[in-house]
């Protein structure tokens, strides 16, 4: 059965360094692949989805960005942080109707 | 554009009280339905996916309705608990595209 691993749990960062969210995955290949974040008192927002490797779609404009470079791999990365990247990171693979999703990723940005 | 919109946006019940809420979606293109259950900064917890028009479906106390030529389904929880408290999001397949988008989410309170 497919699982994912996602990591770290928590994350505690300075405004202006650099973010790297993995997202890896077992017992499927060629899946699609999601990131959604939730902000304080806000629901689950779709940020990037991927189909394949190398495929990327941006939902939102923000200073983030996503990249798959292996089938099972998913990399969200900020170069910059800002005060409002804060927020919970979940990864998400889906296959046909069933979805699957990681533990998540507390980021504070302080 | 793919607009999953859900009321009320926010809910407080007494416990035994029996409530409902409705998620609106696509008709067009509609492929399935899922609803989940989530508590902040954790998984989304999966409860149904639907397909068929009129389809019910029900998990103990929670059952959901599916009407896909109008585009909405409810979620029904019969005597809730105070452990029902959560947001409970739905996720509409819709083919065409690999978006797959959340509700605005009902958040629910269940007083005891």
């Amino acid at each position: 059965s497919q699982t994912i691993h996602q990591w770290p749990a928590t994350l505690v960062q300075p405004v202006g360094s650099p973010l790297s969210l993995e997202c890896t995955v077992e017992g499927t290949s060629n899946p699609n692949l999601y990131w959604y974040r939730q902000a304080a008192g806000r629901g689950l927002q779709l940020l990037f989805y991927s189909v394949g490797i190398g495929q990327i779609s941006s939902e939102v404009p923000q200073n983030l960005s996503a990249s798959r470079p292996q089938d099972r791999q998913f990399i969200l990365s900020s170069k910059k942080l800002l005060l409002s990247d804060s927020g919970f990171y979940l990864c998400a693979l889906k296959r046909n109707t069933e979805a699957f999703f990681g533990q998540g990723t507390r980021l504070t940005v302080v | 554009i793919l607009n999953v919109e859900q009321s009320p946006q926010s809910l407080h019940v007494q416990e035994g009280d029996s409530t409902n809420f409705t998620c609106s979606f696509p008709s067009s293109n509609f492929y399935a339905l899922h609803w989940y259950r989530w508590e902040t900064a954790k998984s989304p917890e999966a409860l149904f996916v639907m397909t068929l028009n009129g389809d019910e479906k029900k998990k103990g106390r929670i059952s959901a309705t599916l009407n896909t030529k109008e585009g909405y389904s409810y979620l029904y929880i019969k005597g809730s608990q105070p452990e029902d408290s959560a947001t409970y999001l739905c996720a509409p397949d819709v083919s065409g595209t690999y978006k797959y988008i959340f509700g605005t989410g009902t958040r629910l309170k269940v007083l005891a």
